[in-house]
């Protein structure tokens, strides 16, 4: 069965830092990943996503993720952290059959001023 | 061009009662998931409608049903209310379904409160 997990409910960045996100996947097959981000009372915006290619993906808004097959983990990153970042993100798989996709439990990013 | 609507945004509902949730696609697109979304977790997957018909089930009771109609919109009805259904239930729209689903678009969520 496919899944993913996001080991961090929380993380914490100071404005213009660096920020990374967390996910880790687990599939049967190749894994087709996104991230989403979601703001308070609010519906999934789509950030990115990987279905094959370049192990670097890019984004909206400025982000991007790194797809390593070894350590099975698709973390998303920013060079540099805006206030305005700071949400709710989710890492998601789609299933084998393609109509289903499964959510990590989340991670709250919080930009520091 | 529309992205995915969904309507209402905020409902309450009693335990017991019924209720109907809708959801228009984005333009162009053809299927339609449904998610249900507890406080402090991920989505969780309901069912997907593609061509009218539900192609796609995940681990819900009989009670959440759904529906597509030929302009590809979708009701989502869940029966008998429990205080357990509350949560924000997402519409998702897409092309094609299966192999060839590689994006989903999301609405901004339907609130249910069940009181």
């Amino acid at each position: 069965a496919q899944s993913v997990a996001q080991p961090e409910d929380q993380v914490n960045v100071a404005e213009g830092n660096p920020l990374t996100v967390k996910c880790t996947y687990s599939v049967s097959g190749n894994p087709y990943l996104f991230w989403y981000v979601q703001y308070p009372n609010r519906g999934l915006q789509f950030l990115l996503k990987y279905i094959t290619g370049d192990n670097l993906v890019k984004g909206s808004y400025g982000f991007e993720a790194e797809f390593n097959k070894s350590q099975t983990s698709f973390h998303l990153k920013k060079p540099s952290a805006l206030v305005s970042d700071s949400a709710l993100y989710f890492c998601a798989v789609r299933d084998l059959t393609g109509n289903q996709f499964y959510f990590g439990t989340g991670t709250s990013l919080t930009v520091i001023p | 061009d529309a992205g995915v609507t969904q309507s209402p945004t905020h409902l309450i509902k009693t335990r017991g009662q019924q209720v109907t949730l809708r959801c228009s696609p984005k333009s162009g697109h053809d299927t339609v998931s449904w998610y249900q979304q507890a406080l402090g977790q991920g989505p969780q997957f309901i069912f997907q409608y593609y061509e009218e018909e539900e192609r796609q089930r995940g681990n819900f009771p009989d009670r959440f049903s759904g529906h597509q109609f030929p302009n590809y919109s979708s009701e989502l009805n869940v029966n008998a209310l429990l205080l357990g259904d509350s949560a924000l239930y997402l519409c998702a729209s897409s092309f094609g379904g299966g192999q060839r689903n590689t994006e989903a678009f999301f609405g901004q969520g339907t609130r249910l409160t069940v009181v």
